[in-house]
């Protein structure tokens, strides 16, 4: 069962652009919404993440949006740069704030390209 | 490198052969994880230790893989009889218990069964 559903599959904008990636949950207890960055042979690196009393987060040129009664959040990337191409997942956490542990549901992925 | 570490980087093996992938975490996070990713999918989770103890296991996990945590430091991920749709990139990752959600990810053992 697919519990975190990512869109668009890949992404090709301009240097400068500003790339917008979607995730939808169906799990309620969700409660901690990470973003990942996976360069070729790499690990996925944790990007920005947002729990769901905020609407908005913004770090450096990342921002989520989150919208708790649509269950959606999505990743928007200002000014992007060709350094910016990579592979970006989203996750979900359940009962982050409480015992339990990081076991993280990830969504399909955006294979992201930034021409220059 | 202060970071989560995995070996080997790239295994290749041939069907019904067994592997052993190793995994050290970052030294002060007692909580470590196993997720495989396969081509163009995110990561899914396999298992969780927190310090020794193997304490979630996924459906994904058949009975040909097993995992440890001896003394809560490295773990090791053993596939038996490795099957084709054994091929993945096997995943790493470490944190700290409590409040902090962060989880670090290794690098990866690349998996290729021939």
């Amino acid at each position: 069962q697919q519990q975190v559903k990512q869109s668009p599959q890949s992404l090709i904008v301009q240097k400068g652009g500003i790339p917008i990636i979607n995730c939808a949950y169906e799990n309620t207890a969700f409660d901690y919404f990470p973003w990942y960055q996976q360069f070729p042979g790499k690990g996925p690196a944790l990007l920005i993440a947002i729990r769901p009393d905020v609407s908005e987060k913004k770090e450096g040129r990342f921002t989520i949006s989150f919208n708790k009664s649509a269950k959606q959040f999505s990743l928007h990337i200002m000014d992007s740069q060709p350094g910016d191409s990579a592979t970006y997942f989203c996750a979900a956490l359940a009962n982050a704030g409480g015992t339990s542990y990081g076991k993280l549901t990830f969504g399909q992925g955006t294979i992201l390209t930034v021409h220059p | 490198d202060t970071g989560v570490s995995q070996n080997p980087r790239h295994k290749i093996t041939k069907r019904g052969q067994n592997v052993t992938f190793r995994c050290d975490p970052i030294s002060e996070h007692n909580r470590l994880y196993w997720y495989r990713q396969t081509l163009g999918q995110g990561p899914e989770f396999l298992t969780y230790f927190q310090n020794e103890a193997q304490l979630e296991k996924s459906r994904l996990l058949s009975d040909r893989f097993s995992a440890e945590r001896p003394k809560g430091s490295f773990s090791t991920l053993e596939i038996q009889r490795t099957e084709q749709g054994d091929s993945a990139m096997y995943l790493c990752a470490s944190s700290f218990s409590g409040s902090n959600t962060e989880a670090f990810f290794g690098q990866g053992t690349r998996l290729t069964v021939v």
